[in-house]
């Protein structure tokens, strides 16, 4: 069963940083395209970034380019978004999201991050 | 960068029903790069139709995508009582470099 969990939500000031994980089974991470999406309360889906399967290629929205890196680690099956200069817009849910091709089809629950002094 | 605008906003349906949900893109976009999701309160999105008309894993045959271009649409035949929900569209685009962009969303309500 593909299972993908994150991590390392929460309150941080304005300012701050902040590192999701998530940690990814049930299916060979290594082929996989990998992504992080976020939906702010009562709003709709922003994708934020996307790293290729051998890590080779990272891909950000203009809205987070410059203050957010996403890495993956392979040999642990896991993917990381380190969230640097937060802002009260980057508040949301973030979903650790699947990619086969250009759609996603395996979602996590997400996590939590609220920016608010 | 390439626009997603769905409509309507809201449809208000009985179950049984028939439900068509429009999404038009600023510019024109691949079949195979145009998907559709269902979210439900609390709920992580899941994902219904890829490449257009590609049901994914699972979703049933009353759920059907088509379109062409500017112009995609997300049927559903008999809405059943699980089907009230909130629907995205997403397409993905390579220009100038890789990015997705979603729709607002079109919220399927209870008439």
């Amino acid at each position: 069963e593909v299972q993908l969990v994150e991590s390392g939500g929460g309150l941080v000031k304005p300012g701050g940083s902040l590192r999701l994980s998530c940690a990814a089974s049930g299916f060979s991470f290594f082929n996989y395209v990998m992504n992080w999406v976020r939906q702010a309360p009562g709003k709709g889906l922003e994708w934020v970034s996307s790293v290729s399967s051998s890590s080779g290629s990272t891909y950000y929205a203009d809205s987070v380019r410059g203050r957010f890196t996403i890495s993956r680690d392979t040999a642990k099956n896991s993917l990381f978004l380190q969230m640097n200069s937060l802002r009260a817009e980057d508040t949301a849910v973030y979903y650790c999201v699947r990619s086969p091709g250009w759609s996603f089809d395996f979602w996590g629950q997400g996590t939590l991050v609220t920016v608010s002094s | 960068e390439i626009v997603l605008t769905q409509s309507p906003g809201t449809l208000s349906l009985s179950p049984g029903e028939r439900a068509t949900l429009s999404c038009r893109a600023s510019q024109s976009v691949s079949t195979s790069f145009l998907a559709w999701y269902q979210q439900k309160p609390g709920q992580a999105p899941r994902l219904l139709m890829y490449a257009t008309s590609s049901r994914a894993t699972g979703i049933p045959a009353r759920f059907s995508g088509s379109g062409s271009g500017t112009d995609f649409t997300l049927t559903i035949s008999r809405l059943e009582p699980e089907d009230f929900a909130l629907y995205y569209c997403q397409q993905y685009g390579s220009s100038p470099s890789p990015m997705y962009t979603f729709g607002q969303g079109t919220k399927v309500e209870i008439k």
